[in-house]
């Protein structure tokens, strides 16, 4: 199986700051790694994510890198908003099968106007 | 845009009672999941459903669970002889390929047990 452990737990910003939030793997198999987005009470919402073939994607103010070497990914957020605010997790799958998925233990993300 | 639906939203159920947690999967979707969320704790996976069984189950995934798919659009998650413990969001989440791509989840389902 897979175990991923994610840091920092919180994380506060202020406005405008970059905010970075780190994961680790453990199964060097897994090809696969999305991010999810948590607001308070709602249901989790891919947000990026990235495969074992490329080491970066963007998407806007949102980055994601990979290092299989290491195997640790990177969750990157510039330009932070207060509507960034919510717990993020990273996530890898649970043997490699595909998308069930083992999750990281969160990161509250507090963005301070 | 498609999504995945649960019924109910929230459940309150007394200790020892049978509970059933109704989940529309995306329609052209394969593969169903299970995942539970303790309060402020991470996401658990508990089981994976393909082509009308169990393809994965977690340790959490006890004989207390169950899953089934009664027709051609609902999954449901049965628990039979709840606990105390058993409190928890429990998502349900469909992708279309096994291999690598998005799961989408519900809105989710807050059981209470007292």
């Amino acid at each position: 199986g897979e175990n991923v452990e994610q840091h920092p737990s919180t994380l506060s910003v202020q406005e405008g700051d970059s905010a970075v939030i780190k994961c680790t793997y453990s199964d060097s198999a897994s090809n696969y790694f999305p991010w999810y987005k948590q607001e308070l009470g709602k249901r989790p919402q891919l947000i990026i994510d990235i495969r074992s073939n490329v080491g970066e994607k963007k998407d806007q103010r949102i980055a994601v890198t990979l290092n299989k070497t290491a195997k640790h990914f990177s969750l990157h957020i510039t330009e932070t908003q207060p509507e960034d605010s919510a717990v993020y997790f990273c996530a890898a799958p649970h043997n490699n099968a595909g998308n069930m998925l083992t999750f990281g233990g969160g990161t509250r993300l507090m963005v301070k106007p | 845009e498609p999504e995945v639906t649960q019924t109910p939203s929230h459940q309150v159920t007394q200790m020892g009672q049978e509970v059933i947690l109704r989940c529309v999967p995306i329609s052209n979707h394969l593969y169903f999941y299970w995942y539970r969320q303790i309060l402020g704790q991470k996401v658990e996976f508990l089981v994976s459903f393909y082509n009308n069984e169990i393809s994965e189950k977690s340790e959490i995934f006890d004989d207390q669970f169950s899953v089934e798919r009664p027709d051609g659009s609902n999954f449901t998650l049965k628990i039979r002889s709840t606990k105390l413990e058993d409190s928890a969001m429990y998502f349900c989440a469909s992708n279309e390929d096994r291999a690598n791509t998005e799961a989408f989840f519900g809105q989710g389902t807050r059981l209470t047990v007292v």
